[in-house]
């Protein structure tokens, strides 16, 4: 069963651009989570999509903002870049809302 | 607001030796405890998970130990190993709050050989 995957795995922007993440779910999975992994911040949740809808969100600004297409898969964009944007940007999949998360292996964004 | 606190930051334990690593939440709605496992440039890896009303879960070298009332569980690495090098984190769900993971910060684990 092929895991979580993400694209693309290095992103690089300068300061006001736009950035787009994409994500597939494991198939069968039609929750798919965002997450940032800033350096020194951990792990902070962002956004939650199941079944095309948004069901949750962290405490970022609207400039962060995403979507969940037909098949599942999940795009996230972030409008505005600021520097402190650049850091890991990992997808999590599970089925349904069961506890399960499944982790894909990150976009890398920096933004100079 | 850190809602699941996790120590120690980071933690040297030579080969075959035991790995403890500790978090306190404060939520008493989380329902679900996954500890991940992740190295360098890859995502988080699940490692083992436990419910409330389990106090402790065994998984080969990893085990879990939960105490409900303190608040408090832990990951226990048995027979430490070179490969167990990596930064490990604990998580807690609130079902209700719309299923998000909360993470402790992580803790920095070298195993030396």
């Amino acid at each position: 069963e092929a895991g979580v995957t993400q694209s693309p795995t290095h992103l690089i922007k300068t300061r006001g651009q736009q950035a787009t993440l994409r994500c597939s779910p494991i198939s069968g999975h039609t929750s798919v989570y965002w997450y940032q992994q800033a350096l020194g911040l951990g792990l902070q949740f962002l956004l939650w999509y199941d079944e095309g809808e948004e069901r949750n969100r962290g405490n970022f600004p609207p400039r962060f903002s995403g979507r969940q297409f037909p098949n599942y898969s999940s795009e996230l964009n972030v409008n505005a870049l600021e520097l402190e944007d650049s850091a890991l940007y990992l997808c999590a999949s599970s089925r349904g809302i069961q506890e399960t998360q499944y982790f894909g292996p990150g976009t890398r964004l920096l933004v100079l | 607001q850190q809602q699941v606190k996790q120590s120690p930051q980071s933690l040297i334990v030579q080969k075959g030796g035991i790995s403890i690593i500790n978090c306190a939440y404060e939520n008493t709605a989380f329902d679900y405890f996954p500890w991940y496992q992740q190295f360098p440039g890859k995502g988080p890896a699940l490692l083992i998970a436990i419910r409330p009303d389990v106090s402790e879960k065994k998984e080969g070298r990893f085990t879990i130990s939960f105490n409900k009332s303190a608040k408090q569980f832990s990951l226990h690495i048995m027979d430490s190993q070179p490969g167990d090098s990596a930064t490990y984190f604990c998580a807690a769900r609130d079902k209700a709050a719309g299923n998000k993971l909360t993470f402790g910060g992580g803790t920095r684990v070298l195993v030396k050989p």
